[in-house]
């Protein structure tokens, strides 16, 4: 079972609308959740953190966490074109070296006229 | 801040040669990170430093080597390059390892060996 799994997609969406995103987790121990955005030939850029349980809410992005479930999911709400990207679902693990992000593959997003 | 820069961008090597990627941040972060990304896979923890001259193995070391003799600069050497390390390789830094690490990339090194 992979640590952290996402849906590669492409997941396709039209201008305006509620884009969601979706990630699972092995590990219950698990205490941070991370969502970068990773635009084609760049580098991951980070635009969510969550800790707790619940929402967390930022502009147009809102986290979604639920670690009974091991679930995080981020919603883009009225999407635009420029959010087409790949989205990166990261978890943070605590293994003997310390604390470690995992990644997963990350869904592709793409957001259409 | 220019925050984590890399160098350099682009790279094509022989089967065999060595080189050294460069990276280095300004943001005063103790702990620094080492990933390469291949084509619809996750990012993969190569080597992580924790404060200068402290260095550890993540999950994919073999074939790599690293130093840190500074909190700004972490080098990630590669030794007698072979075909599978062709990949993209991000840096990165964070100023806690504990589970609140958030982390920020470098722009990556696009590595091709042939």
């Amino acid at each position: 079972q992979k640590e952290v799994e996402q849906n590669s997609g492409p997941l396709s969406v039209p201008e305006g609308a509620i884009a969601s995103l979706n990630c699972t987790y092995s590990d219950r121990g698990s205490q941070s959740f991370f969502w970068y955005r990773q635009y084609s030939g760049k580098s991951p850029e980070l635009i969510m953190s969550i800790y707790s349980n619940g929402d967390k809410e930022d502009g147009r992005f809102t986290a979604q966490l639920n670690k009974a479930s091991q679930y995080v999911s981020l919603l883009i709400r009225d999407s635009q074109p420029s959010d087409s990207a790949t989205y990166l679902c990261a978890v943070n693990v605590f293994t003997g070296g310390g604390n470690k992000l995992t990644f997963g593959t990350g869904t592709q997003l793409k957001v259409e006229l | 801040n220019a925050g984590v820069t890399q160098t350099p961008k682009f790279r094509i090597l022989k089967i065999g040669q060595s080189m050294t990627l460069q990276c280095t941040q300004d943001m005063n972060h103790n702990y620094m990170y080492w990933y390469r990304q291949d084509p619809g896979m996750g990012l993969k923890l190569i080597y992580y430093s924790v404060g200068a001259g402290i260095t550890d193995k993540g999950e994919v070391p073999n074939g790599y080597n690293v130093s840190r003799s500074t909190t700004e600069d972490f080098p990630l050497r590669l030794e007698l390059a072979a075909p599978s390390q062709t990949s993209v390789y991000f840096c990165a830094s964070s100023y806690t390892d504990t589970s609140y690490n958030e982390q920020f990339f470098g722009p990556g090194t696009r590595l091709t060996v042939l």
